[in-house]
């Protein structure tokens, strides 16, 4: 089964609430990295936590990690329309190396203007 | 710096076809590695390439899919006898390094289509 599970798997909210979405892995990670993709796009990378950091901040973005739990939380503040997206989290696995990163399922968010 | 650059960005092939799968990493990135997405599901790892080796095949189908790195042009993905299960987003991605906490960029993908 997937190494990473995002919860929940759709959210739907409105502009200007802040949006929470869930992650959870299995073995034991080296880091635990956020991306971002636009419908039929890319993956763009947001952020990257280390095993050893406990919560990071970049811009409208806050993600925790908890590797007593094995889990992670993106939160988007603010939100906008243009945040609508799937969000995927991925872990490296710390027996394996970086090179096989394992994503999860990811959450389909849509901001409603 | 253009980004990791993938091409083409749709191919369709008709069933028993060959698909060649263009990736170019970014300047100086001589790590590349290979993702298949089906349909609303994330991102599975197939393979991992530095320059001209193979490092990690362990998420490649052993058969009719294979991928090399040359020493001079892009990272190519190959697959041969197409059927509709290979019908996929297929994204790249290149590091400058293979250590631990070093960030991959991806490409925009290729979709393909088998019909």
């Amino acid at each position: 089964s997937q190494q990473g599970e995002e919860d929940p798997q759709a959210l739907s909210i409105q502009e200007g609430e802040n949006a929470t979405m869930n992650c959870s892995y299995k073995t034991s990670i080296n880091n635990l990295q956020w991306y971002r993709q636009n419908s039929g796009r890319g993956l763009v990378h947001l952020i990257l936590i280390r095993s050893n950091e406990r919560e990071k901040h970049s811009g409208r973005l806050r993600v925790t990690l908890d590797t007593s739990k094995k889990s992670s939380s993106l939160l988007i503040t603010a939100s906008r329309a243009a945040d609508t997206a799937s969000y995927f989290c991925a872990t490296d696995d710390m027996n394996t190396g970086f090179q096989k990163l394992v994503f999860g399922t990811g959450t389909r968010l849509l901001v409603s203007p | 710096n253009a980004g990791v650059m993938q091409n083409p960005r749709h191919l369709v092939r008709r069933r028993g076809q060959e698909a060649r799968l263009r990736c170019s990493p970014m300047k100086g990135h001589s790590h590349v590695y290979w993702y298949r997405q089906l349909p609303e599901e994330g991102l599975k790892f197939m393979v991992y390439l530095q320059k001209e080796n193979i490092i990690d095949e362990s998420g490649m189908p052993k058969e009719r899919f294979s991928a090399e790195f040359p020493k001079e042009g892009p990272s190519i993905l190959r697959i041969q006898q197409v059927v509709r299960g290979d019908s996929a987003a297929y994204f790249c991605a290149s590091s400058l390094t293979n250590t631990v906490n070093t960030e991959a960029f991806f490409g925009q993908g290729t979709r393909l289509t088998v019909v």
